[in-house]
């Protein structure tokens, strides 16, 4: 079963790039039977999908925040990353990683989450 | 890109069923099979319990029933357990590599 987790800085400043990093344990981030995902969900409401990352390289984003993310892999570490830069109080949430399956294209897998603060 | 609708609320009493409607477009929900539900617990990760309209994973109670029509899909509680009390989030992709979320149910158990 696959396990994953997020890492990186609780408290960011406004205008300043967010970056956090998801582990992934139980499987190789190379495989292409997955895709991997990031995910927010601000204090008290709902989930919004930021975007995702093949085995590939190949990347896709949410509309709304295109501008300003981007999704990287590090195979040697099997891990995969986000960048959200010029951050605002609005971006204040639960960031999450997940594994999305190819042939379902279902995120089955979450990490914990991790809250990250724009605050000065 | 516009979350899906799902009603704020449902409730019911212990052994009842309840059913969470997700309504979308015909360019999302209404077009594409892979619609899926998860069960959040506050301060928790959320879970899949449905995929695929209305597929279930490895170790999820057959309780839990989805089902599609038109724009709107759907959850069924059968059954209701003081654990089903959590809120319930539909998704959905919706073409252009692009992934949509429900605005989110909470589910009381009475």
């Amino acid at each position: 079963q696959g396990q994953l987790q997020e890492s990186g800085p609780g408290l960011v400043k406004p205008s300043q790039t967010l970056s956090l990093t998801c582990t992934v344990s139980g499987g190789s981030i190379s495989s292409g039977d997955y895709y991997w995902s990031w995910i927010r969900q601000p204090p008290g409401k709902g989930l919004e999908w930021i975007g995702y990352i093949y085995y590939s390289g190949s990347t896709y984003y949410s509309p709304s925040l295109k501008s300003r993310v981007s999704i990287s892999l590090d195979m040697s570490n099997n891990q995969f990353s986000l960048k959200l830069k010029s951050v605002t109080a609005a971006d204040t949430a639960v960031y999450y990683c997940g594994r999305g399956v190819v042939g379902t294209m279902t995120v089955d897998y979450w990490g914990q989450g991790t809250l990250v603060t724009v605050s000065s | 890109q516009s979350a899906l609708t799902q009603p704020p609320s449902a409730s019911g009493s212990p052994g009842q069923s309840v059913t969470i409607s997700c309504t979308g477009t015909s360019s999302d929900v209404g077009y594409y099979k892979y619609v899926s539900w998860y069960r959040q617990y506050p301060g928790k990760a959320p879970n899949l319990i449905i995929y695929e309209v209305a597929k279930r994973p490895s170790g999820v109670p057959d309780r839990f029933s989805g089902s599609k029509s038109g724009n709107t899909a759907s959850l069924t509680v059968s059954g209701l357990q003081p654990d089903d009390e959590a809120d319930y989030y539909c998704c959905s992709y919706a073409g252009s590599n692009n992934w949509v979320f429900g605005s989110g149910t909470k589910v009381t158990v009475l």
